[in-house]
């Protein structure tokens, strides 16, 4: 089983959509989550950090379910301008000497094409 | 402003030759790392580096290396001993700490032939 698992895609959707993606994780023990997206040929970008209590920035909304080890991410009225790949990242803390670096690990990634 | 830089942008090399990766940051940030990213697949870690003289191998270091002499530079060395090296590098960076959020360098994609 994969660390981090999501649902590759591609999802196509019209303008206006709302669209959710799902992660699950394998790791009991992580620590910190996160969504970052990424464009065709670019860097990752942080999108917003997860939080156990569930957690909105404007019209996404991310959730957290540590007993299924399960997190979504929410965007409502898509923009042609989210059009991107939505990467799952999960933490679990230490990788040496104590002091937490933060390994993460990444999902493969959930293709989003928001159509006019 | 602030941000992490990476170059080149492109680079072709032949098979058999070494190449190094410039990752630069001013962000004042303690930690460092390396990624590969292929084609439909997540980043897998390299190297990273939490202090200046330090480096610690991720989950496919074979074939590479770095150096951390100074806080604002991680240098990654492809090898010829890297048996698929073509692959989109990327460098991060983060501050110490418990928030683990990484900030990216635009990326190198680098072809062998």
């Amino acid at each position: 089983r994969k660390e981090v698992e999501q649902d590759p895609g591609p999802f196509n959707v019209p303008e206006g959509a709302t669209v959710a993606f799902n992660c699950t994780y394998s790791n009991s023990a992580s620590q910190s989550f996160f969504w970052y997206r990424q464009d065709c040929r670019k860097e990752p970008k942080l999108l917003m950090s997860v939080y156990s209590s569930g957690n909105e920035d404007g019209r996404f909304t991310a959730q957290l379910n540590r007993a299924s080890q399960y997190i979504s991410l929410l965007i409502r009225d898509s923009k042609l301008s989210d059009s991107a790949t939505y990467l799952c990242v999960v933490n679990w803390g230490v990788i040496g000497g104590g002091t937490s670096y933060g390994k993460l690990t990444f999902g493969q990634g959930t293709i989003l094409t928001v159509h006019p | 402003d602030g941000g992490i830089t990476q170059s080149p942008k492109y680079l072709f090399r032949k098979e058999g030759q070494n190449v190094t990766l410039s990752c630069e940051q001013n962000l004042n940030h303690d930690a460092m790392y390396w990624y590969r990213q292929d084609p439909g697949q997540g980043l897998r870690l390299i190297y990273y580096s939490q202090i200046v003289n330090d480096f610690q191998k991720g989950d496919i270091a074979e074939g590479y290396s770095v150096s951390r002499e100074k806080k604002e530079s991680f240098p990654l060395t492809v090898t010829s001993a890297q048996k698929n090296p073509t692959a989109f590098y990327l460098c991060a960076s983060s501050i110490q700490g418990n928030t683990y959020e990484q900030y990216f360098g635009p990326g190198t994609r680098l072809t062998v032939t």
